[in-house]
């Protein structure tokens, strides 16, 4: 069946710009997390759903960093005023409930701030 | 959740069995064992995990010791497309932030 997708794949925006990625989880996927990847480092994480709760937005760097999900599924991860420092592959992921269920990602949207 | 450590890297011919280690000595009792792989560009992709039982799927094998501190991750036909950072992870049901942390992993070269 289909996976994680994201969208775009790929962003180059300028420093101080507004940027949204977008993650569709796999279908029936209550859980959402949005991690954070630099270069040849391990993840970070931002934020996790889990159907209606508050989310969990204790990895989220700052303000300007921001997140949706609408309908229990689709999300938004919206960065504002973006730096040169967000430059990295933002990945995110489902699972199928909480705590320890397997995550799936998808491929990341890698983004550069000039 | 407990600590993992790897080897950084290691090679594997192609078409011969990958053994990779873990250790994660401070594994409590209801903490799963997990591994991933990342190939480069790509995110990451679940391979298998385990609680003591040895587990297998299309993928790979994984091995637990009786004292469950130690683990192997057996790709049994390593092929070039098995080139990746594979990475152990050890997490708990109610892991904190039902986060996903990543250790340096090791970084596995097939060669032909």
């Amino acid at each position: 069946g289909a996976g994680v997708s994201q969208s775009p794949s790929n962003k180059v925006t300028e420093k101080g710009k507004d940027v949204e990625l977008r993650c569709d989880p796999i279908s029936g996927h209550t859980a959402l997390y949005w991690y954070r990847q630099s270069l040849g480092q391990g993840l970070e994480f931002l934020i996790y759903f889990q159907g209606n709760s508050a989310p969990d937005k204790s990895g989220l760097p700052s303000d300007r960093f921001s997140a949706e999900r609408t309908g229990g599924s689709v999300s938004t991860l919206t960065i504002q005023r973006t730096q040169q420092e967000d430059s990295a592959v933002y990945l995110c992921a489902s699972s199928l409930g909480t705590g320890w269920d397997t995550q799936y990602f998808g491929p990341g949207t890698r983004l550069t701030v000039l | 959740d407990a600590k993992t450590t790897q080897p950084p890297s290691m090679d594997c011919a192609e078409g011969r069995a990958a053994n990779l280690p873990c250790n994660h000595s401070t594994i409590s009792g209801n903490e799963y064992v997990y591994w991933y792989r990342q190939i480069h560009s790509q995110g990451p992709q679940y391979i298998i995990h385990g609680l003591k039982n040895n587990e297998t799927n299309e993928m790979a094998s994984l091995i637990i010791t009786e004292d469950r501190k130690s683990s192997t991750l057996i790709l049994p036909h390593a092929t070039l497309r098995d080139t990746a950072v594979y990475y152990c992870i050890v997490r708990g049901v109610k892991a904190a932030g039902n986060k996903l942390t990543f250790g340096g992993g090791t970084r596995v070269l097939v060669k032909p």
